[in-house]
């Protein structure tokens, strides 16, 4: 697609469901990371995929906190028995390849736990 | 923990004036360094980014500035205008990873009329 894009924009969901949201990034690229954004600040890094490989997850908070991108192009993130402390915006983004490359964002998923 | 951080949170500026938005950086292996601008209920979008072999690198209206000795880095706008109105994020490739950015707190450029 022309730019990177997240589905649902906004979730509002109670404490120990589960969510899972979705990132579509741009057709061409090989590499995806997910981010979690807090208020007034800059994007956390959570996980990253090159194609379907998932070689770093060291960022994600808890094993509740799992991705997939079984194809190598959608990726999804899903967090299990949600959290008030889950509350947050979760970034995703592209790049054509690695080696720091230019990382592309999408929207973003505004998560609200109550 | 090694972090990238700005030292000034807010900056308000005239319109037609130029803006300068500071970052510094503690991770010496760093080699790669990128600026973002985030408009409000928006992602981050890739202003201008620049490696270690230079010390500036030129843009359309942007110019950003890395000083290795004393890990710093700038960006500078010229002629701000209203639309440039935004958060403003510094990031570093940690330590040279190929992949893991570290983003710093952001700045927010306020652009008066």
């Amino acid at each position: 697609g022309a730019g990177v894009s997240q589905s649902p924009r906004y979730k509002v969901t109670k404490r120990g469901q589960d969510v899972t949201l979705r990132c579509d990034p741009i057709s061409s690229h090989a590499t995806l990371y997910w981010y979690q954004q807090a208020l007034g600040q800059g994007p956390e890094f959570l996980t990253y995929f090159n194609y379907e490989a998932q070689p770093d997850k060291s960022g994600l908070p808890s094993d509740r906190f799992s991705a997939e991108r079984p194809e190598g192009s959608i990726s999804t993130l899903t967090i299990q028995r949600t959290e008030q402390r889950d509350s947050a915006m979760y970034r995703c983004a592209s790049s054509f390849g690695l080696a720091a490359e230019t990382q592309y964002f999408g929207p973003g998923t505004r998560l609200l736990v109550l | 923990g090694e972090s990238v951080g700005l030292h000034l949170p807010t900056l308000s500026v005239q319109e037609g004036d130029n803006s300068i938005i500071n970052c510094a950086y503690s991770n010496s292996a760093s080699d790669y360094f990128i600026w973002y601008k985030q408009e409000s209920g928006k992602g981050p979008q890739f202003i201008i980014d620049i490696r270690s072999n230079m010390d500036k690198r030129q843009g359309q209206r942007v110019t950003v500035l890395l000083n290795k000795t004393v890990k710093h880095l700038s960006l500078q706008i010229a002629a701000t205008q209203p639309g440039d109105s935004a958060v403003y994020f510094c990031a570093e490739n940690s330590g040279g990873s190929n992949y893991k950015l570290t983003f710093g707190k952001g700045t927010l450029l306020t652009v008066n009329p």
